[in-house]
């Protein structure tokens, strides 16, 4: 089993769709969680970090199910620029060097 | 603004001949330093952890004599590809944090495109 998986997309959505991301993880001491967006060719960038609770930024929605390893990701009212590909991290304990785990990557494509 | 930046954002050299990438914290101390390479359609792969004043952490299956890390100082460290060969040529990232909390965001470089001919 991958360390992170994610849908393999890709994802073609009409403006001010809605669109769901999901991604699972294997290490189950696993401590942080995030959402990274990366546009082609560019660096990644943080989107936002997934709460247990669950957490919102706008039309940003992310939910952690740590029983089931489950991370998801919520984009309401998707606009044109939302389009890039969606990486699932996961932080992974051990050590002080924090290493973080990519997960292939969703790409989003929102067409007008 | 970056607070990660990486120099340079694209390359190309000949077979045989080897290239320093260099990443740079601008904001921020960084003890540790992440190395990424990630190939077209695919995830980014950690390919060391360069700690500074010590020798760097390598990933299973990355040869470390190819991959030189240098991390002399708090703000700066270098990755040089040792004999590139046209397999070398990819997209290679660096990224730090501020390892004073596990939750903080990681930065990265712009990236640095290799290509090898």
């Amino acid at each position: 089993r991958k360390e992170v998986e994610q849908d393999p997309g890709p994802f073609n959505v009409p403006e001010g769709a809605t669109v769901a991301f999901n991604c699972t993880y294997s290490n189950s001491a696993s401590q942080s969680f995030f959402w990274y967006r990366q546009d082609c060719r560019k660096e990644p960038k943080l989107l936002m970090s997934v709460y247990s609770s669950g957490n919102e930024d706008g039309r940003f929605t992310a939910q952690l199910n740590r029983a089931s390893q489950y991370i998801s990701l919520l984009i309401r009212d998707s606009k044109l620029s939302d389009s890039a590909t969606y990486l699932c991290v996961v932080n992974d304990p051990g050590g002080s060097n924090y290493k973080l785990t990519f997960g292939k990557g969703t790409l989003l494509t929102v067409n007008p | 603004g970056a607070v990660v930046s990486q120099h340079p954002s694209w390359v190309i050299c000949k077979s045989g001949t080897s290239v320093k990438i260099e990443c740079r914290s601008l904001d921020f101390q960084a003890t540790t330093m992440f190395w990424y390479r990630q190939f077209p359609k695919q995830s980014l792969m950690l390919m060391a952890t360069s700690n500074e004043g010590s020798k760097a952490t390598y990933e299973q299956g990355v040869e470390k004599d190819k991959f030189l890390i240098n991390h002399a100082s708090l703000t700066l460290s270098t990755l040089t590809v040792t004999s590139a060969h046209p397999e070398d040529s990819s997209f290679y990232i660096c990224s730090a944090r501020n390892i004073g909390a596990m939750n903080t965001e990681a930065f990265f470089g712009q990236g640095t495109r290799l290509t090898v001919v």
